[in-house]
């Protein structure tokens, strides 16, 4: 079982639509953070959180630190937010990279249709 | 453009030839990481470095695979006797000690035949 679990893990949708992609993990975490990755590979932060709610244009992430759960929201949805959207967490309890190692979900898949 | 750079971006190499990849991270960047990532999976964690220090090693690091940081900038990771399995591609990124967020370059995708 992956200690970062990620729903869905494929979505479509049509343009303008409201997006939401779900993350849950088991153990205590000290951040979580969002990663965007383009086909080709590359990727690229959106958000780094410990407690509350963040904005950045069209992306809103929450996370609810009791619950151990985290939602990526993305408004009025573009054609361009078509990528893999990644979960990834920082714990002394994951192994692997240290005090900021990351350890990752297996994305969700997006595709926003025209 | 994140800062972090890596080359090659592709590799295909027949099984049992050696393989080196390079990654170039943020000149001010403290910490060095590597992942894999295969195909419909997030990247896991291979090893990572503080200056040229490799700190850590993921148990999914055989000894088939070294890496290396020698001056504490560029980091190159070398899979020896290449085998099927090890098609993926692998991810570097840096990150500033004391702030928050990890660089990630393009990666490097391997096929190996």
């Amino acid at each position: 079982k992956n200690e970062v679990e990620q729903s869905p893990q494929n979505l479509t949708a049509q343009e303008g639509e409201f997006i939401t992609i779900n993350c849950s993990y088991s153990v205590g975490i000290s951040a979580l953070h969002w990663l965007q990755q383009h086909p080709g590979g590359g990727i690229v932060s959106l958000f780094m959180l410990s407690s509350g709610k963040k904005k950045h244009g069209r992306l809103i992430a929450t996370i609810n630190i009791q619950e151990k759960h985290s939602s990526l929201h993305i408004t009025a949805s573009h054609p361009r937010d078509s990528a893999v959207y990644i979960c990834a967490v920082t714990s002394p309890l994951y192994s692997g990279g240290g005090a900021d190692g990351l350890t990752f979900g297996k994305g969700t898949h997006l595709i926003i249709q025209p | 453009d994140t800062g972090v750079s890596q080359d090659p971006r592709h590799k295909i190499t027949k099984r049992g030839q050696n393989v080196t990849f390079r990654c170039d991270p943020i000149s001010e960047h403290n910490r060095l990481y590597w992942y894999r990532q295969t195909l419909g999976q997030g990247p896991e964690f291979l090893t990572y470095f503080q200056n040229e220090a490799q700190l850590e090693k993921s148990r999914l690091l055989s000894d088939r695979f070294s890496a290396e940081r020698p001056k504490g900038s560029f980091s190159t990771l070398e899979i020896q006797r290449t085998e099927q399995g090890d098609s993926a591609m692998y991810l570097c990124a840096s990150l500033l000690i004391g702030t928050d967020t990890q660089y990630f370059g393009p990666g490097t995708r391997l096929t190996v035949l």
